[in-house]
């Protein structure tokens, strides 16, 4: 039980673009979802808290107009990075918490050129 | 008073040998404490958590020791195996709380040798 599927796994965007990375909790419903961002041998630094139906608290330096999230269920949250450039490039990890068990997916590598 | 701080930031095993990771907190308001495991290009996978009311906790060859005067805790792992080989971090959290977001250690970069 306690599955978080994120989607893509990949994605390479040209700079400009805005992409969509979506984050599911399969088997159960999540009464919050986390977004962190991971650059290479680092630790995870979360970017956002959201609530399914309000908006998202982000963490200090993080530009909310930026990095968008939807928290439109209890088993769906999506983060869309607008107007990507090179140095938003970075692995990107969507966590999804029922109680006190945090259950993360499997990660979106994005990759703007 | 949010940081979770983590050593070593990496360590060298020999098969069968003992992997000791320890995290050190300064919030007494964290209640939970989980240990991940993380392979490149995956996402963290939780391998052991325990509350500040137990000293230790073990699931086969994974046991957390908990010292709560000293405000530390760590990851001991047993019998390691070159599978064993990835980064793990430590996390604490406020797992009463409603927003309780993980705060993560820097992460120890395990490498189990043959």
């Amino acid at each position: 039980g306690a599955v978080v599927s994120q989607h893509p796994s990949w994605v390479i965007c040209k700079s400009g673009t805005s992409v969509k990375i979506e984050c599911r909790s399969l088997d159960f419903q999540a009464t919050t979802m986390f977004w962190y961002r991971q650059f290479p041998k680092q630790s995870l630094m979360l970017m956002a808290t959201s609530n399914e139906g309000s908006k998202a608290t982000y963490e200090q330096g993080v530009e909310k107009d930026k990095f968008l999230i939807n928290h439109a269920s209890l088993t769906l949250s999506t983060l869309t990075v607008t107007s990507a450039h090179p140095e938003d490039s970075s692995f990107y990890i969507c966590s999804a918490r029922k109680l006190d068990r945090y259950t993360f997916g499997s990660g979106t590598r994005l990759t703007v050129v | 008073q949010q940081q979770v701080k983590q050593s070593p930031q990496s360590l060298i095993v020999q098969k069968g040998g003992i992997s000791i990771i320890n995290c050190a907190y300064e919030n007494t308001a964290f209640d939970y404490f989980p240990w991940y495991q993380q392979f490149p290009g995956k996402g963290p996978a939780l391998l052991i958590a325990i509350r500040p009311d137990v000293s230790e906790k073990k699931e086969g060859r994974f046991t957390i020791s908990f010292n709560k005067s000293a405000k530390q805790f760590s990851l001991h792992i047993m019998d390691s195996q070159p599978g064993d080989s990835a980064t793990y971090f430590c996390a604490a959290s406020k797992g009463s709380s409603n927003t309780g977001k993980l705060i993560f250690g820097q992460g120890t970069t395990l490498q189990v040798k043959p």
